[in-house]
């Protein structure tokens, strides 16, 4: 089935240490998000790709970085994760930039920061 | 900039009674998609309504149902027949046309036998 993939499950990193987060997806949708879920709280938005064209939002820190090296792949990187920083985080990608086209998420990662 | 509130943390619902979870949004566009997605505890969202807004009917899927009142920017979620499966997180959320999606805190629907 076509899906989106989000790698590991459950990520556990040491505190300041580099961490990288990956999203696969077989829908070959144009547009990507990565958000942060901490506990109960609504998805926040982190930045999204158009195709390659990469939006940050501008509350995100610096210290969150992404790639899309393709269509199918996306990647969240934390460059010095702290314990803030302890949350899920969700992929999705839609199919277009219209307002009608859903979001596919993926199931998550869990981040722990140790 | 879109904001989505949802002003109910959380609800009890009886089994196969109908629930109303409410949401309202503020935004200065003119075209914008409505969306309500279910997160049970596992934790992925999965996608349940969409509403347009020039839509003038409101949506419908199965036993979901969408109150769309466009002059008061509510867009509220309306599950008919509750089910025990029914219990999870539900969000609203909002699609501009710049792509993005924004996400209310959400509702924890707890459906009891």
């Amino acid at each position: 089935d076509a899906m989106v993939i989000q790698n590991p499950r459950y990520q556990v990193t040491q505190f300041g240490k580099p961490v990288t987060l990956s999203c696969s997806q077989t829908l070959n949708h144009n547009v990507m998000y990565w958000y942060q879920q901490k506990s109960s709280q609504a998805p926040k938005l982190l930045f999204h790709y158009y195709d390659k064209d990469f939006n940050n939002e501008a509350d995100t820190p610096d210290n969150f970085q992404s790639r899309r090296p393709n269509t199918s792949f996306c990647f969240l990187d934390i460059r010095s994760p702290g314990l803030g920083d302890a949350a899920m985080y969700l992929c999705a990608t839609s199919r277009d930039g219209r307002v009608d086209t859903e979001a596919f998420f993926g199931q998550g990662t869990r981040l722990t920061v140790v | 900039a879109q904001k989505i509130t949802q002003t109910q943390p959380g609800m009890f619902v009886q089994e196969k009674e109908a629930v109303t979870l409410d949401c309202t949004y503020d935004t200065s566009d003119q075209s914008y998609g409505l969306f309500w997605y279910k997160q049970p505890s596992s934790g992925e969202m999965i996608f349940l309504i969409y509403q347009g807004s020039y839509d003038e009917q409101n949506a419908t899927e199965g036993r979901y149902s969408l109150n769309f009142q466009k002059a008061r920017k509510s867009a509220n979620l309306v599950i008919s027949a509750s089910q025990l499966g029914d219990s999870a997180m539900y969000f609203c959320a909002m699609k501009n046309n710049f792509n993005k999606f924004y996400f209310g805190s959400g509702t924890k629907l707890n459906v009891k036998p």
